[in-house]
């Protein structure tokens, strides 16, 4: 299947940093990837929809200037948390669209705000 | 808007039995997809199974396969020969097929232990 990768897989921050989580296709182009949250045993919330080369699209309560996302090409996605606080502390998950249906997940970030 | 489904928050399956999971759903679609991602305890998210509404056919995945009841809108998940490593987190999704990349709907999971 198509491999999808995310770095780092887990970052501590102090509150008030920005962190950018990557988010990269190693064996396929992807032209729309998403960007998900995950809260403990829960399920994935979608947070954005980033398409290669245009605006990312955000759900409705998602705030596009605290999670900025970037897809400047094929392979990579990028997610920042802007001024981060302990409250933005969760596990960070994107995917990547092979064809236009098929989502195959990175491995997920860690991320934790001191 | 679409929802899924999963009414079994827990299960568990001895090794080497058969166990099914259930997943419903509810759109005013026509055409869509089905899937089926299993979430162990490293948090990687895998594709289990995929289903296309408008193959009558159900799915099948080596020990996995899907019994896809359109009428009823339902998606269950059959694993047979249960391992230990299917021990995971079981989530069922929905997707509409508007032609370009669209959002999964996912559902609240199942929880499945297989135990020895």
């Amino acid at each position: 299947g198509a491999v999808v990768s995310q770095h780092p897989s887990r970052v501590i921050c102090k509150s008030g940093t920005s962190v950018k989580i990557e988010c990269r296709s190693l064996d396929f182009q992807a032209t729309t990837m998403f960007w998900y949250r995950q809260f403990p045993k829960q399920s994935l919330m979608l947070m954005a929809t980033s398409n290669e080369g245009s605006k990312a699209t955000y759900e409705q309560g998602v705030e596009k200037d605290k999670f900025l996302i970037n897809h400047a090409s094929l392979t990579l996605s990028t997610l920042t948390v802007t001024s981060a606080h302990p409250e933005d502390s969760s596990f960070y998950i994107c995917s990547a669209v092979v064809g236009w249906e098929t989502q195959y997940f990175g491995p997920g970030t860690r991320l934790l705000v001191l | 808007a679409q929802t899924v489904t999963q009414s079994q928050p827990e299960m568990s399956v001895q090794e080497a039995e058969t166990v099914t999971l259930s997943c419903t759903y509810d759109t005013s679609e026509s055409n869509y997809y089905l899937f089926w991602y299993k979430q162990p305890p490293s948090r990687q998210m895998i594709l289990v199974i995929r289903q296309e509404a408008y193959k009558q056919q159900n799915a099948t995945e080596n020990r996995f396969s899907v019994n896809f009841q359109k009428a009823a809108k339902s998606f269950s998940l059959k694993i047979s020969d249960s391992q230990l490593g299917d021990t995971a987190m079981y989530f069922c999704a929905f997707m509409t097929s508007p032609g370009t990349a669209s959002k999964l709907t996912f559902g609240t999971g199942t929880r499945l232990q297989v135990t020895l």
